[in-house]
């Protein structure tokens, strides 16, 4: 079972809908971080959390820490979203534990 | 300012044969880490080094190896190579931290594809 769950693992949307991915982790982390990545494989690391909720533009992320659990919310989603969505969680160092990924794909 | 860069971009091998893949960090950067995701599904941790030393191994055989070097480059060796190395690697800096607290989001280079046939 990998440490670090997410959900769902496709999702498809209208241009202009409020997306939600989910993340939970199994032990106690030291930073959960959520990345995207396009096709031909390029990472960009969009937040790193270990409380609370963090704004980019229309990217949000939240942390529950007692309930392990991570969302990112993408609001007004727009075509040049669709990519894959991975949470990772870091816990003593550097190295990151990936969840499976979600992919996103949204249609004018 | 320079993103991580590695080389080469693309690699096709034979296996039984031995391939080395290099990384370059961001500028400042004193920790790198070796990735490796294999078609479908999330990366998996291969190496951390911080200031030339190893800081973690993720659970791959002794194949692979990795070193950094005094500039803080990388390169991660493979030997042997099986049809299953075939992949995608992936290298991450970060500022690191003496304590190995992770303080810092990781920067990610743009990976070398390597098919082992």
């Amino acid at each position: 079972k990998n440490e670090v769950e997410q959900s769902p693992q496709n999702l498809t949307a209208q241009e202009g809908e409020f997306i939600t991915i989910n993340c939970s982790y199994s032990v106690g982390i030291s930073a959960l971080h959520w990345l995207q990545q396009h096709p031909g494989g390029g990472i960009v690391s969009l937040f790193m959390l270990s409380s609370g909720k963090k704004k980019h533009g229309r990217l949000i992320a939240t942390i529950n820490i007692q309930e392990k659990h991570s969302s990112l919310h993408i609001t007004a989603s727009h075509p040049r979203d669709s990519a894959v969505y991975i949470c990772a969680a870091s816990y003593n160092t550097d190295k990151l534990i990936f969840g499976t990924g979600t992919r996103l794909q949204v249609f004018p | 300012d320079a993103g991580v860069t590695q080389s080469p971009t693309h690699l096709i091998k034979t296996r039984g044969q031995h391939v080395t893949l290099r990384c370059s960090p961001i500028s400042g950067h004193k920790s790198v880490s070796w990735y490796q995701q294999v078609l479908g599904q999330g990366p998996q941790f291969i190496f951390q080094y911080y200031e030339k030393e190893e800081r973690g191994r993720g659970n791959f055989p002794d194949r692979f190896s990795a070193r950094q070097f005094p500039n803080y480059s990388s390169e991660l060796n493979v030997n042997a190579l099986l049809l299953g190395d075939s992949a995608l690697y992936l290298c991450a800096s970060s500022p690191g931290t003496s304590d190995s607290t992770p303080r810092y989001e990781q920067y990610f280079g743009p990976g070398t594809r390597l098919t082992v046939t």
